[in-house]
C-alpha cells in the first residue's frame, strides 16, 4: 500500500523558468493538500483540491502559482517564473476524508540558482 | 499572525526518561489537533490526534492533553529511546466545508533523545 509519492525529490531551477511539482495521493484518498516548508520554519498550507475542484487557495500566492488535481493522473503544484524566494520543501498530503488526518510524502526541494 | 506557537526549539532527554513537547494556539475555532514527527529529508509523519471533546488521547508511548481553558495541548512521549530523536511539529485544524481539514503547523521541536 504505496504511501503519498511525490517527485521529482530534487529540483533546481533558474530564475525566470517553470517548476511542476507532482503528488500521487494514497490509493484510495481523493482530498488533497500542498504545504511549503521555509527555511527554519513549519509548514505553510498552499491550497486544498479534490478531483477536479479546488476547495482552498487561500495560502496560496495569486500570481505564478497554480494548482490542479485532474480526474486522472497526480496532482500538480505548478510555478511560473520562479524567483529565488520560491526555494523551499513543498510537501503534498492527502487525506481519505476531510476530517481524517493527512499523510505526507516526502516533498520536492526546489532550489532557484 | 502565528495562531499555534512551539515555544522551544528544541529539547533534550535521557534514553528510558519521559519527553514532554509543548504547543499552544491562540485561534479558538481549532477544533482537532495532531502531532507529527519530521525526520530531515522526509516528509511529516503522523503520530496522535485528539478531538476537542477530549482532553487525553494515548497511544502505546504517546500520549497527548489538550486543555482548552489554556488553549494549550502537550504530547508526553515515555519511555523516550534514542529513535524517538526528531522534530515534532504540532498542528491544529478548524473543520469547515471549504477548509476541510486544513493544518496549521507550529515551528516545531528538535527532540534529542540521549542514550
Amino acid at each position: 500500500n504505496a504511501g503519498v509519492m511525490q517527485n521529482p525529490r530534487h529540483l533546481v531551477r533558474r530564475r525566470g523558468q517553470e517548476a511542476r511539482l507532482r503528488c500521487s495521493p494514497m490509493k484510495g484518498h481523493s482530498h488533497v493538500y500542498w504545504y511549503r516548508q521555509l527555511p527554519e520554519e513549519g509548514l505553510k498550507f498552499m491550497v486544498y483540491l479534490q478531483k477536479e475542484n479546488i476547495i482552498d487557495e487561500s495560502g496560496m500566492p495569486k500570481e505564478r502559482f497554480s494548482a490542479e488535481f485532474p480526474k486522472e493522473g497526480p496532482s500538480i503544484l505548478r510555478i511560473q517564473q520562479v524567483v529565488r524566494g520560491d526555494s523551499a520543501a513543498y510537501f503534498c498530503a492527502s487525506s481519505l476524508y476531510s476530517n481524517q488526518p493527512q499523510h505526507f510524502g516526502d516533498g520536492t526541494r526546489l532550489s532557484i540558482l | 499572525d502565528q495562531q499555534v506557537k512551539q515555544n522551544s526549539p528544541s529539547l533534550s532527554v535521557q534514553e528510558g526518561r519521559i519527553s514532554i513537547l509543548n504547543c499552544d494556539y491562540t485561534n479558538s475555532m481549532f477544533d482537532y489537533f495532531l502531532w507529527y514527527k519530521k525526520y530531515p529529508a522526509e516528509g511529516p509523519t503522523f503520530l496522535i490526534s485528539i478531538s476537542s471533546i477530549k482532553d487525553k488521547n494515548e497511544d502505546g508511548r504517546f500520549t497527548v492533553f489538550l486543555n482548552k481553558s489554556a488553549k494549550h495541548l502537550s504530547l508526553h512521549i515515555v519511555p523516550s529511546q534514542p529513535g524517538d530523536s526528531a522534530v515534532y511539529f504540532c498542528a491544529a485544524s478548524a473543520w469547515g466545508e471549504t477548509s476541510g481539514s486544513r493544518l496549521t503547523f507550529g515551528e516545531g521541536t528538535q527532540l534529542t533523545v540521549n542514550p
